[in-house]
């Protein structure tokens, strides 16, 4: 079955405590990207990658990193979390295949809820 | 820079109502357009598309003509189930084709 997974589904922890929410795709997507959504923004995007060794920023990267090593994982880093990153956050990919990433069916994750005391 | 604007909710319904949620948007150039529906607990999973003017998107009885005079997207549906009871997600792929745009949501709630 095609799927984004991400882990954990739920995560509450302290400030300045580094966490790392993992992400993988099985569907051999070139694109990834991470969401954070919160209530009355929408979705507003932190990290994208457009293949492996290839990560940019999105609107709203300050305080994460991304890493993609593999194809298929693309991890989100909270190197020291702040409660203004309690949100949730949405991992996606998509083909990419020399056409315009964004314009193909994105397929997300379940979600990540995050709570930082 | 690209937005997306959407009506705020929560929409309340009863069963068998029409539906219908504005969605309008401004870009350059000729963004793609989707609508993404979140059931509870869930992830976003995407309801349909239009890629160009008057394209018309459609799946499971929701409909949405991408017009580009309007700079709109509304979506509708003309017999809403409790099962549609979810948030809808408005979005347009932006210009560098590297981020969905999204809207702020509105939740439906459809009853018996």
């Amino acid at each position: 079955e095609a799927q984004v997974t991400q882990n954990p589904r739920y995560l509450i922890t302290v400030t300045g405590k580094k966490l790392t929410v993992t992400c993988s795709q099985n569907m051999n997507h070139e694109y990834m990207s991470w969401y954070r959504q919160d209530p009355g923004l929408g979705l507003r995007q932190i990290y994208y990658s457009m293949n492996v060794e290839v990560t940019d920023k999105g609107d709203v990267p300050e305080g994460y990193k991304v890493s993609r090593k593999e194809k298929r994982n693309f991890p989100l880093i909270l190197e020291s979390p702040s409660p203004n990153q309690t949100s949730l956050y949405f991992c996606a990919s998509s083909l990419f295949s020399g056409q315009i990433p964004t314009k193909n069916i994105q397929y997300f994750g379940a979600g990540t809820r995050l709570s930082v005391l | 820079g690209d937005s997306v604007t959407q009506m705020e909710g929560p929409v309340t319904l009863s069963e068998e109502a029409f539906l219908t949620i504005n969605c309008t948007y401004t870009a350059t150039g000729y963004p793609s357009l989707f609508w993404y529906v979140q059931y509870p607990g869930e992830g976003l999973q995407l309801l349909l598309k239009a890629t160009k003017a008057d394209d018309k998107g459609s799946n499971k009885g929701f409909e949405a003509t991408y017009r580009k005079e309007t700079t709109s997207f509304h979506l509708e549906k003309g017999s809403v189930q409790v099962s549609d009871s979810a948030v809808y997600f408005c979005a347009l792929s932006d210009q560098a084709g590297t981020a969905l745009i999204f809207g702020k949501g509105t939740t439906l709630s459809v009853s018996s």
